[in-house]
């Protein structure tokens, strides 16, 4: 299994203030990479699927890019909300003799304080 | 709003027990999948589904077995429940594109302790 890291690993903003933070892959065989969020008490919940290295996309004030060649993509918060607070995943997918499977970080857990 | 629903959210038992953890998606996905999670680490794929009587195992071995004999249906159990099976199981399934663009939906997890 090949590592997939998140960083930092939590931090608190205050509400207004912009942030980001990291996932990086290996960036041998890429194939694609998604976002996840997660609230508490709630499900993982869908945001970004990245397949191409200069990908950028966004949702709102949330977006995201993708540099294929060093491994790494950056989420970016505009404006952080409170409802922003949750955990940011993200998941690389490994093809093995064309099966697929997400190797998920270990997720960059938002307060975003009022 | 996806349409992934586990049962039991929580779940406290004692060792030995069998447990069957329920996952069930009215989207129609052929692939299912579940997770394990342990506090402050990476979601384990342990057990996944390409469609119904078929079943594989994930990366992180584990000693709870799985079915699908419904598209909607796959069910994760525990024939002996021990203190080392306590985290958090998450269910979630895909619609096939090939790879790239199946997106995962994720139902709310189940907590299990056991002691």
């Amino acid at each position: 299994i090949l590592n997939v890291e998140q960083s930092p690993q939590s931090l608190h903003v205050q509400e207004g203030d912009s942030t980001n933070f990291t996932c990086s892959f290996p960036s041998s065989n890429f194939y694609a990479l998604h976002w996840y969020r997660w609230e508490t008490a709630k499900s993982p919940e869908a945001l970004f699927v990245m397949t191409l290295n200069g990908d950028e996309k966004k949702k709102g004030r949330i977006s995201a890019t993708l540099n294929t060649k060093e491994g790494y993509s950056y989420l970016y918060i505009k404006g952080s909300q409170p409802e922003d607070s949750a955990t940011y995943l993200c998941a690389w997918l490994q093809t093995t003799s064309g099966t697929y499977k997400y190797i998920f970080g270990t997720g960059t857990r938002l307060k975003v304080l009022a | 709003e996806a349409d992934i629903y586990q049962t039991p959210r929580y779940l406290v038992i004692g060792t030995g027990k069998k447990i069957t953890l329920e996952c069930s998606q009215t989207m129609g996905h052929d692939k299912m999948y579940w997770y394990q999670q342990d506090p402050g680490m990476e979601l384990h794929l342990i057990h996944y589904s390409y469609g119904v009587n078929s079943t594989e195992k994930g990366d992180l071995s584990s000693e709870s077995t799985v079915s699908r004999i419904r598209t909607e249906h796959f069910p994760l159990t525990l024939e002996s429940a021990r203190p080392s099976h306590t985290s958090q199981y998450l269910c979630a399934s895909s619609e096939y594109r090939g790879g790239r663009q199946e997106t995962q939906y994720f139902g709310p997890g189940t907590r299990l302790l056991v002691l």
